[in-house]
């Protein structure tokens, strides 16, 4: 496609349980970012890849949240054990390197009941 | 730590008449500056950004923007808005390199009233 997809658009998950979001972004970029906005704030760094090196995990609330993107394309936002506090819309952006903005997906809204 | 502020969490307008959204950012090193818009249940759309040169740039959607740098403004203007302006609007910062990692505004939601 065109744009960064991001699936499942919604999900419903019972606190405890895990949940993974699955970022696909424009094909052949090779920055991957992944964000957190809670309801009404701006979005906030989560991690980043280059590739499929992780480089900057400085976003991650807890080692509940685990992400990987194992060839370099698409990308796995994974939590485990999730609680309240984690519901939120996650986003995902690519871009071609570090010198081109970001393009962001319509971003996963996850609710954690 | 650099951070952004938008003053302004809401603004109402009416439709044809002109707004601008206020942001200011703090950071010791340079920065690349972004105005991105989020319509309900979407992602965010890059209205502009200034990455150097003239102080004045233009987006899409007739919204422009001043970087002042004394300041550490980067406020967005539109002449005349439409209904279909109604959106939430965010400024953001990288540091470094225009697309390293982004620090964001709180937002500011843009209601137009006819």
């Amino acid at each position: 496609g065109a744009g960064v997809s991001q699936s499942p658009r919604y999900k419903v998950a019972k606190r405890g349980q895990d949940v993974a979001l699955r970022c696909d972004p424009i094909s052949g970029h090779v920055s991957l970012f992944w964000y957190q906005q809670a309801l009404g704030q701006g979005p906030e760094f989560l991690t980043y890849f280059q590739n499929e090196a992780q480089l900057d995990k400085s976003g991650l609330p807890s080692d509940r949240f685990f992400a990987e993107r194992p060839e370099g394309s698409v990308s796995t936002l994974k939590i485990q054990r999730t609680q309240q506090e984690d519901s939120a819309v996650y986003l995902c952006a690519s871009s071609r390197d570090t010198l081109w903005p970001q393009h962001f997906g319509d971003g996963t809204r996850l609710s954690i009941l | 730590a650099q951070s952004v502020t938008q003053l302004d969490s809401q603004v109402p307008v009416f439709e044809e008449a002109p707004v601008e959204l206020r942001c200011n950012y703090s950071s010791s090193v340079s920065v690349y500056l972004f105005w991105y818009v989020q319509y309900p249940n979407q992602g965010l759309q890059l209205l502009l950004k200034y990455l150097s040169g003239s102080t004045l740039v233009k987006g899409i959607n007739g919204f422009e923007a001043e970087f002042n740098k004394s300041q550490t403004s980067f406020h967005l203007r539109k002449p005349s808005v439409h209904i279909s302006d109604t959106a939430e609007y965010l400024c953001a910062v990288s540091r470094g390199a225009a697309g390293n990692k982004l620090t964001f505004g709180g937002g500011t939601r843009v209601l137009v009233k006819p």
